[in-house]
């Protein structure tokens, strides 16, 4: 079956640094891919998505490029802030019933 | 504003004292889910539903029920929790038609089974 599976965190980073949380997954056919960002308290929202290989979703100085030849869709973003601090969520949704499949989560802390 | 609301955010009850977490949405979306949130595992869908009057099981049902009697709404049934129940949770919704289509996702509601 479908699977997503994310780097483990936590990721410590110095701000101004250059992040890259991996993401790749196992799917039949075409899936969609997203990242969903998590703020400290919040719920869940989409920071990006990509519906197709080579597609490069971004958002808010984050990017991912949907690679189908590595089956992977790693976020980065050049230089990060403290109030990048969250937690990041890799999924996939590629079945009719339109269930998203995650990847556990990555949590990321930037310090000042 | 186009939202998904939970309710309640927190709840802490006891083993065997029946609960229900409502959420709505008002966007008109056909489709809501309800997932739980524990470390390390990620989001896990317990139960979906399509449109009024169609749900199905997710990857871990047991122990819930829903219901969808209206579009907007999408309730959580625990009819005896159990500590094993205790976990964030979150309600979403989107439109169907896609696999593109962005989830919609209400704030959480954190559950607390002694």
């Amino acid at each position: 079956g479908n699977s997503v599976t994310q780097m483990e965190g936590p990721v410590t980073l110095s701000e101004e640094a250059f992040l890259t949380i991996n993401c790749t997954y196992t799917a039949t056919g075409y899936p969609s891919l997203f990242w969903y960002v998590q703020y400290p308290g919040e719920g869940l929202q989409l920071l990006l998505k990509a519906t197709k290989a080579d597609d490069k979703g971004s958002n808010k100085g984050f990017e991912a490029t949907y690679r189908k030849e590595t089956t992977s869709f790693h976020l980065e973003k050049g230089s990060v802030q403290v109030s990048d601090s969250a937690v990041y969520f890799c999924a996939l949704s590629g079945d009719s019933n339109y269930q998203l499949i995650w990847g556990a989560g990555t949590k990321l802390i930037i310090k000042p | 504003e186009a939202q998904v609301t939970q309710n309640p955010r927190y709840l802490i009850t006891v083993t065997g004292k029946k609960l229900t977490v409502t959420c709505s949405q008002n966007m008109n979306h056909e489709y809501m889910s309800w997932y739980r949130q524990d470390p390390g595992l990620g989001l896990r869908q317990i139960y979906y539903s399509m449109n009024v009057e169609v749900t199905d099981k997710g990857d871990v049902p047991e122990g819930y029920k829903v219901s969808r009697k209206e579009k907007r709404n999408f309730p959580l049934i625990l009819e005896s929790p159990s500590p094993n129940q205790t976990s964030l949770y979150f309600c979403a919704s989107r439109l169907v038609g896609s696999a593109y289509n962005e989830q919609f996702f209400g704030p959480g509601t954190r559950l607390t089974v002694l």
